[in-house]
């Protein structure tokens, strides 16, 4: 089937670790997202990547790092600069209309619910 | 920058009846979508409806409709004959329709609005 699949659904870590939070795409869509939610609010973008090898800073990028080094793959890695870094983390992808360079709706993985103590 | 306001923190309907989530936005561009995205409890973020600003008719799906007055940069969703499916928290987005740019693609998000169905 296709779809966006995120690993792990839940993620544990000690303060002062890195850790990576995988996301992965089989619907050959051009463009990729992550985003950050926390309780009560509504989705934050982290960083987006409209093609591969390129990737550009949302709006809450500091502390956050990520590569797109294969179309499919956006893993997004939450380093120990980030200050509050437990919250959901949902990735998103969308395909590119090739003739007009339309990027159409965007499509979300399950997430994951990273727990930083 | 486009802000997106959901002024309904939370609302309730019963089973069968019908309930209308608000949204407005705020934008200096013509060209835009928007988007209600519905968050059930397993936090899969699931498409509901779009529009595109340049399309006068308003978007159906099903038991889903908007109501979108550009002039007045609101994009209310409608959900007729509510089931018990359709609890959840249910998003407003924006998103610019202008090519290039460094934030194209990008979705705004409202804050979201928890809707509860009772039997």
């Amino acid at each position: 089937d296709g779809g966006i699949t995120q690993s792990p659904k839940y993620l544990f870590r000690k303060e002062g670790q890195n850790v990576t939070l995988s996301c992965e795409q089989n619907l050959n869509h051009d463009a990729m997202y992550w985003y950050r939610q926390d309780p009560g609010q509504g989705l934050r973008l982290i960083y987006y990547s409209q093609i591969v090898n390129d990737f550009q800073k949302g709006d809450i990028a500091e502390g956050y790092s990520v590569s797109r080094e294969k179309k499919e793959s956006f893993p997004l890695t939450v380093t120990s600069a980030q200050k509050n870094p437990t919250a959901f983390y949902l990735c998103a992808s969308s395909i590119r209309k090739t003739r007009t360079g339309l990027l159409t709706e965007q499509y979300f993985g399950p997430g994951t619910r990273l727990t930083v103590t | 920058a486009q802000t997106v306001t959901q002024s309904q923190p939370e609302m309730s309907v019963q089973e069968a009846e019908t309930v209308t989530l608000s949204c407005t936005y705020d934008t200096s561009e013509s060209d835009y979508y928007l988007f209600w995205y519905k968050q059930p409890p397993s936090r899969q973020m699931i498409l509901v409806i779009r529009q595109e600003a340049y399309k006068q008719q308003n978007a159906t799906e099903n038991r889903f409709s908007v109501n979108f007055q550009k002039a007045a940069k609101s994009f209310s969703l409608k959900i007729s004959d509510s089931q018990l499916g359709d609890a959840a928290m249910y998003f407003c987005a924006y998103r610019s329709a202008r090519a290039g740019g460094t934030s194209y693609g990008k979705l705004t998000f409202g804050q979201g609005t928890i809707l509860t169905v009772h039997p």
